[in-house]
């Protein structure tokens, strides 16, 4: 059984430059949420997509988007890169039925924007 | 809104030594409480989490945790560490209501040594 699965693993970029980051939830899962971890701090939410569209949002600007497609991967896109966006970016899945709150995350990608 | 204080950013501790990673939360409606793990260059591992009934919750790993709602506490133990357990731990709440959206503590580095 597969778990999350993120592309790529690491990237470079420059300001200025538009980004995006794949992710393929765990098999039955159809809820997936997106996390920023800056380096040395805790991972912090960027948004939540089920049934396709955005069900939560964090406390990001407009410049995050992301999309949820019909088999339940989604895309994190990010426009105009800054240098503090520089961060692991990370996919968790979970059932949207079932209200555990539990997550299970992949391994990450990696953008350094220079 | 939630928020999660980890009162340790570093914690050094000895081989076969017990380890306690001490977290703090503040919410004005029920949540769900979590630790997870991070090892070097990975994603996130649930190590164990709190839903309701017993207050003491056994996890993967010899690690446990005991949830305190009077003093808002959520502190991880382990009565015996190995090297392996070198790692970033981080604590997480999540309103009962809320799907997947996490607020994770700054995390606590945890470093065995022989």
């Amino acid at each position: 059984d597969a778990g999350v699965t993120q592309s790529p693993t690491h990237l470079i970029k420059t300001r200025g430059q538009q980004v995006t980051l794949r992710c393929s939830p765990k098999s039955g899962h159809d809820t997936v949420s997106w996390y920023q971890q800056a380096l040395g701090q805790g991972p912090q939410f960027i948004f939540q997509y089920y049934e396709e569209e955005e069900r939560q949002r964090g406390n990001f600007p407009d410049r995050f988007s992301g999309h949820q497609f019909p088999n339940y991967s989604s895309e994190l896109n990010v426009n105009a890169l800054l240098l503090g966006d520089s961060a692991l970016y990370l996919c968790a899945s979970t059932e949207g039925g079932r209200n555990t709150g539990e997550l299970f995350f992949g391994e990450g990608s990696r953008l350094t924007v220079l | 809104a939630q928020s999660v204080t980890q009162l340790d950013s570093q914690v050094p501790v000895f081989e076969e030594a017990p380890v306690e990673l001490r977290c703090n939360y503040s919410s004005s409606v029920s949540v769900y409480l979590f630790w997870y793990v991070q090892y070097p260059n990975q994603g996130l591992q649930l190590l164990l989490k709190y839903l309701s009934g017993s207050t003491l919750v056994k996890g993967i790993n010899g690690f446990e945790a005991e949830f305190n709602k009077s003093q808002t506490s959520f502190h991880l133990r382990k009565p015996s560490v190995h090297i392996s357990d070198t790692a970033e731990y981080f604590c997480a709440v999540t309103r009962t209501d809320s799907w997947g959206k996490l607020q994770f503590g700054a995390g606590t580095q945890v470093v065995v040594t022989p």
